[in-house]
């Protein structure tokens, strides 16, 4: 059963436009929402992230919207580079004890094209 | 200088061998965790260690023990490895009680 759905799977989009991606969650315990980034043969890295009492969170181009109500997060890309290709993944994250459990989405392919 | 650091990279080996995969972090971070990402990209958290104590232990195998010998080295060595754990697994690292984590490089297993 997978808790964090994505979408979509691939994204292809011109310099200079906007890329959007979404994902939905079930499970209420979540209260930390993060997004990664990846770039083939590499490790995901911390893009930007947003608690749920909060409903948007803007870090230069990057913006996550966020929906409690409605349990869907998504983040926006203005202005989309062609080294913004990469593989971008959301997450949802609960405590447990003293860490920190992450539940991954299945991940959006970005190709931004000139 | 780098942040959580992984050996080795690439892991090629026959089915049956026991490998071990290791994991630093000089970050100061007391909390560890082992991530798989299978050939989907789909990555799943496998175990966290906290200061050398087991926190998280997802469904995985025995056959996969993790080992902390200090807050910041966690190992997993893998027994009697089949074709099902080739994967790229991922380190990670992070303070207790926090929930930003970094990841590690990745270690890619492939099994023969």
């Amino acid at each position: 059963q997978q808790q964090v759905k994505q979408s979509p799977q691939s994204l292809i989009v011109q310099k200079g436009g906007i890329s959007i991606i979404n994902c939905a969650y079930e499970n209420t315990a979540f209260d930390y929402f993060p997004w990664y980034q990846q770039f083939p043969g590499k490790g995901p890295a911390l893009l930007i992230a947003i608690r749920p009492d909060v409903s948007e969170k803007k870090e230069g181009r990057f913006t996550i919207s966020f929906n409690k109500s409605a349990k869907q997060f998504s983040l926006h890309i203005m202005d989309s580079q062609p080294g913004d290709s990469a593989t971008y993944f959301c997450a949802a994250s609960s405590q447990a004890g003293t860490a920190s459990k992450l539940t991954f989405g299945t991940g959006t392919r970005l190709q931004v094209t000139l | 200088d780098t942040a959580v650091s992984q050996t080795p990279k690439y892991l090629v080996t026959q089915m049956g061998n026991d490998k071990s995969i290791k994991c630093e972090q000089n970050l100061g971070h007391d909390t560890m965790y082992w991530y798989k990402q299978d050939s989907k990209k789909f990555l799943k958290i496998m175990f966290s260690y906290n200061n050398k104590e087991l926190i998280i232990n997802e469904t995985v195998p025995n056959r996969f023990s993790p080992k902390s010998p200090d807050k910041a080295h966690l190992n997993l060595h893998i027994n009697s490895l089949e074709l099902g754990d080739s994967a790229v697994y991922f380190c990670a690292s992070s303070h207790a009680w926090t929930d930003t984590q970094y990841f590690g490089p990745g270690t890619r297993l492939t099994v023969l």
